[in-house]
C-alpha cells in the first residue's frame, strides 16, 4: 500500500526559531510530487510547499524548505526564523491517481 | 484571485433532511474532489470527479452523492443525513496529479 508517514504527532518551537517536520512515504511511482500543507485554527488547507521528484533540487518557498531524499522516500520540511503565524497542523501527502493520501499531521507549536 | 468556493460554511440540520453543499472553482479544473476529515482519522476521500458527467467513489461514499454538470461546479448531496456524517468537508480541484487546490470546508453538524 502507498502511504504517508508522519512519526512526530507534536512539535514546537520557539519564536525565530529553525523546526524540522518529519515525513516519509511509500510509493513504487518513479515520478511525482510530494507536498505539504498547512491547517491552522481556521481549518482552512493551505498549501505550503510543492517537490517534484524528478528534481534534485530541494524546493523553498521563502521561510519554508524541504529536505528530499528520494532513495530513502524522505520529504521533511524545515521552517525557518518560526513565527507565530506558523502554529499549525502540517500534513504531508502525495497524490495517488485520483486522491491526495495524507500523513497523520504534525501539531506545530509556536513559543513566543 | 484563483479560489474554491464552498457553501454554506456551517451548517446545522436533522436527521433525515436532505441538504446540498455546493462548491465552485474558477482555475478551469478538470478534477474536483470531496473529502470529509474527522479527529483521529484524517482527511478521507468521499467521491471525485476528472470531468464534466465522470464522478466515481472515494473511500467512503456511503450516503453521499455527487453530480457534475458543470466544469466549474461539483456539490455534495445527502439525502438522509444521519448523526455519523457530522463532520467537516473540504472541496478541492487540481489538474491530474498536481496539488489540490481547496475550499474553506463546510461544517456539519446532523442532530
Amino acid at each position: 500500500a502507498q502511504t504517508v508517514t508522519q512519526s512526530q504527532p507534536e512539535m514546537s518551537v520557539q519564536e525565530a526559531e529553525t523546526v524540522t517536520l518529519s515525513c516519509t512515504y511509500d510509493t513504487s511511482e518513479s515520478d511525482y510530487y510530494l507536498f505539504w500543507y498547512k491547517q491552522p485554527p481556521s481549518r482552512q488547507m493551505i498549501l505550503v510547499i510543492r517537490q517534484e521528484a524528478y528534481k534534485q533540487q530541494n524546493a523553498t518557498e521563502n521561510r519554508f524548505s524541504v529536505n528530499f531524499q528520494k532513495a530513502a522516500k524522505s520529504f521533511s520540511l524545515k521552517i525557518s526564523d518560526s513565527q507565530l503565524g506558523d502554529a499549525a497542523m502540517y500534513f504531508c501527502a502525495y497524490p495517488l491517481a485520483q486522491k491526495l493520501v495524507f500523513g497523520q499531521g504534525t501539531r506545530l507549536t509556536i513559543n513566543p | 484571485e484563483a479560489q474554491v468556493t464552498q457553501n454554506p460554511r456551517y451548517l446545522i440540520t436533522v436527521t433525515g433532511k436532505k441538504l446540498t453543499v455546493t462548491c465552485s472553482q474558477n482555475m478551469n479544473h478538470e478534477y474536483m474532489s470531496w473529502y470529509r476529515q474527522d479527529p483521529g482519522l484524517g482527511l478521507r476521500q468521499i467521491y471525485y470527479s476528472m470531468n464534466v458527467e465522470v464522478t466515481d467513489k472515494g473511500d467512503v461514499p456511503e450516503g453521499y452523492k455527487v453530480s457534475r454538470k458543470e466544469k466549474r461546479n461539483f456539490p455534495l448531496i445527502l439525502e438522509s443525513p444521519s448523526p455519523n456524517q457530522t463532520s467537516l468537508y473540504f472541496c478541492a480541484s487540481s489538474l491530474w496529479g498536481r496539488e489540490q487546490f481547496f475550499g474553506p470546508g463546510t461544517r456539519l453538524t446532523v442532530l
